[in-house]
């Protein structure tokens, strides 16, 4: 069956280091997402890419960057974590055909100390 | 895309129907309502679109009001798995680009 996955699960890294969140998905989905949600709020899009080369800003996309080099990927870095960045990240991707529904990972906690 | 409205919480006993409302009344004609949920920590879960027609699938009902201003989402019968933050979210499919911009929510307790 097609999934999506995201690694790590849970993360722990220091101020000031550069983290990368994997996403891969096996649905040959061009529509890719990243999210962040902090503890008792909603999510928020963080970056997204609507096909290979392809990246977008969200909401939130200071301090984080993605590449698409591949349709199964979209790697998210954050280039110099800081504690702001403690969340929980999913990642998320849908097709582009009629109104097909997106599928999401089950997230990766990061902790940022 | 439009703008939708959900109260912030609701209670439902167990085996009742369930009934959350969203407004959208800025909503265009080529925009979608779709409905997703998320229990606990656990990542959002599709349940149900429509464009103008009421939708049924396995999970849940769709109720759109004729002038698609307003919709409502039926679960039957509630169980505690039901749980959950329910996302209600207008979306405009533009080539095929379709990214899921979420409010607030209702946060939906199914209790014994």
């Amino acid at each position: 069956d097609a999934e999506i996955t995201q690694s790590p699960r849970h993360k722990i890294t220091e101020t000031g280091r550069q983290v990368t969140l994997a996403c891969h998905q096996t649905w040959n989905h061009n529509n890719m997402f990243w999210y962040r949600q902090d503890l008792g709020h909603g999510l928020r899009l963080i970056h997204y890419s609507y096909g290979v080369q392809d990246t977008n800003k969200g909401e939130v996309s200071d301090g984080y960057s993605v590449s698409r080099s591949n349709t199964e990927d979209l790697p998210l870095t954050l280039e110099s974590a800081a504690s702001s960045q403690t969340s929980v990240y999913f990642c998320a991707s849908s097709g582009t055909r009629g109104s097909t529904e997106a599928f999401f990972g089950q997230g990766t906690r990061l902790t940022v100390v | 895309d439009a703008k939708t409205t959900q109260p912030p919480s609701m209670d439902c006993a167990e085996g009742r129907a369930a009934n959350l409302p969203c407004n959208h009344s800025t909503i265009s004609g080529n925009e979608y309502v779709y409905w997703y949920r998320q229990i606990h920590s656990q990542g959002p879960q599709y349940i149900i679109h429509g464009l103008k027609n009421n939708e049924t699938n396995e999970m849940a009902s769709l109720i759109i009001t004729e002038d698609r201003k307003s919709s409502t989402l039926i679960l039957p019968h509630a169980t505690l798995r039901d749980t959950a933050v329910y996302y209600c979210i207008a979306l405009k499919f533009s080539g095929g680009y379709n990214k899921l911009i979420f409010g607030a929510g209702t946060r939906l307790a199914v209790h014994p």
